[in-house]
């Protein structure tokens, strides 16, 4: 079974410094990794995916397979970025995804 | 505008009432899902559809049930509903070829 580990419920962070939300997985075969997130009173929404190989809003996530890890990462957290953060899975060619748990991002002043 | 739309976004019922979460997008996208979320936890998938007259369960039972008569339509009903059905409802959907998930804003259900 495919299984996503998140393993932080919040982080918090000053303002300008780095951030990283951890984000492992379990699954066989060959996944498509994806981060989602949610700010406050707005739904829930992509943020980037592994085979774009794209950073938004100044975040990048690799996948490892050899650690099976797709951490999300950003040089400089900005305030905006509070916001809650899904890692998701989902086995290619199939259309369901799996969710970890979320990270709370907390940026403060 | 193409979205997709969630009504009730709220909902207090009494034990036992039956009711029906709407759900409806309008980007003519094939595959649509019902997910249950409580809060602070994952996102669990209870439901899905790969297209019309097709319904499929999820990870995670659920006493609900779901029907797609119409491609853009994708309703999940209780029947009887109980607290331990109080949760937020996220309803979503994707093209059949893409594999971005868009969602809609929610119903957070409360049984009392």
């Amino acid at each position: 079974a495919q299984r996503v580990t998140q393993p932080e419920k919040l982080l918090s962070v000053f303002k300008g410094a780095p951030v990283e939300l951890k984000c492992n997985y379990s699954y066989s075969g060959s996944p498509e990794l994806f981060w989602y997130v949610q700010y406050s009173r707005q739904r829930l929404q992509l943020l980037l995916r592994h085979i774009s190989r794209e950073s938004i809003k100044g975040f990048t996530a690799d996948l490892n397979k050899g650690e099976t890890s797709f951490h999300l990462k950003k040089p400089f957290a900005q305030e905006e970025d509070s916001a809650m953060y899904y890692c998701a899975l989902s086995h290619s060619g199939y259309s369901t995804l799996t969710f970890g748990k979320g990270t709370m991002l907390l940026v403060s002043p | 505008e193409a979205d997709i739309y969630q009504t009730p976004r709220y909902l207090v019922i009494g034990t036992g009432k039956k009711i029906t979460l709407e759900c409806s997008q309008t980007m003519g996208h094939d595959k649509m899902y019902w997910y249950q979320q409580d809060p602070g936890m994952e996102l669990h998938l209870i439901h899905y559809s790969y297209g019309v007259n097709s319904t499929e369960k999820g990870d995670l039972s659920s006493e609900s049930t779901v029907s797609r008569i119409r491609t853009e339509h994708f309703p999940l009903t209780l029947e009887s509903a109980r607290p331990s059905h109080t949760s937020q409802y996220l309803c979503a959907s994707r093209t059949g070829s893409g594999n971005t998930i868009y969602f809609g804003e929610g119903s957070w259900l409360t049984v009392v």
